[in-house]
């Protein structure tokens, strides 16, 4: 399987909570990121968070982290049709750029 | 944050004839370039990191003729698919950073299908 997986896409009605879902392998990963890529865009570094924490909340966003389960979540409160993206997971263990392995990203379509 | 540009967004090319993508770092000087590709519904995969004057380093099971990378100005790579294949077709995606270490800027992917 892939090192890190992610379901691929995510359908939500504007307003509510998003929450999308990661889960890795490598018991060693240190930092773990959430990217968005809008249409026509490349990949823009939403977030991210070091491995000896919990949670990080940012604005809407809120990061979830379970160590034990490898387990990485992004949560984007009343989220909007702008919301709309490829959400991608990521994790590295020492934080250089060739040594984050990515998900496949997850498709978010936010209805009206 | 910066902006990579990536060119072209969409090529499609017969069998056997080659294809060059670029990418441009537009606003900074991009001392290293990532080459990544993916496959549908599949993780996005490092191919390549080149440094600015230097060899790129593949990773492993990367053909190095089949994916050429020229790096030889701090604000352009290149990749060459060479002798294209059906099984070639796939998202190309790059990022620059103005070091390993410092966060990289992605560029829009290109999408090669060949035919």
């Amino acid at each position: 399987g892939e090192d890190v997986e992610q379901s691929l896409f995510l359908s939500v009605r504007e307003g509510d909570s998003s929450v999308i879902n990661c889960t890795y392998t490598d018991s060693s990963s240190t930092y773990l990121y959430w990217y968005k890529q809008e249409p026509g865009a490349g990949l823009q570094l939403l977030t991210y968070i070091f491995s000896n924490m919990d949670m990080k909340q940012d604005q809407r966003l809120t990061v979830l982290l379970n160590k034990k389960d490898k387990h990485l979540s992004l949560r984007i409160a009343d989220t909007q049709t702008g919301d709309s993206a490829i959400y991608f997971c990521a994790e590295s263990i020492h934080g250089g750029n060739n040594d984050m392995r990515f998900g496949a990203g997850t498709r978010l379509t936010v209805k009206p | 944050g910066a902006v990579v540009s990536q060119h072209p967004s969409r090529v499609i090319c017969k069998s056997g004839t080659s294809v060059k993508i670029e990418c441009r770092s537009l606003d900074f000087q991009a001392t290293t370039m990532f080459w990544y590709r993916q496959f549908p519904k599949k993780s996005l995969m490092l191919m390549a990191t080149s440094n600015e004057g230097s060899k790129a380093t593949y990773e492993q099971g990367v053909e190095k003729d089949k994916f050429l990378i020229n790096h030889a100005s701090l604000t352009l790579s290149t990749l060459t698919v060479t002798s294209a294949h059906p099984e070639d077709s796939s998202f190309y995606i790059c990022s620059a950073s103005s070091g390993g270490w410092t966060e990289a800027f992605f560029g829009q992917g290109t999408r090669l299908t060949v035919v």
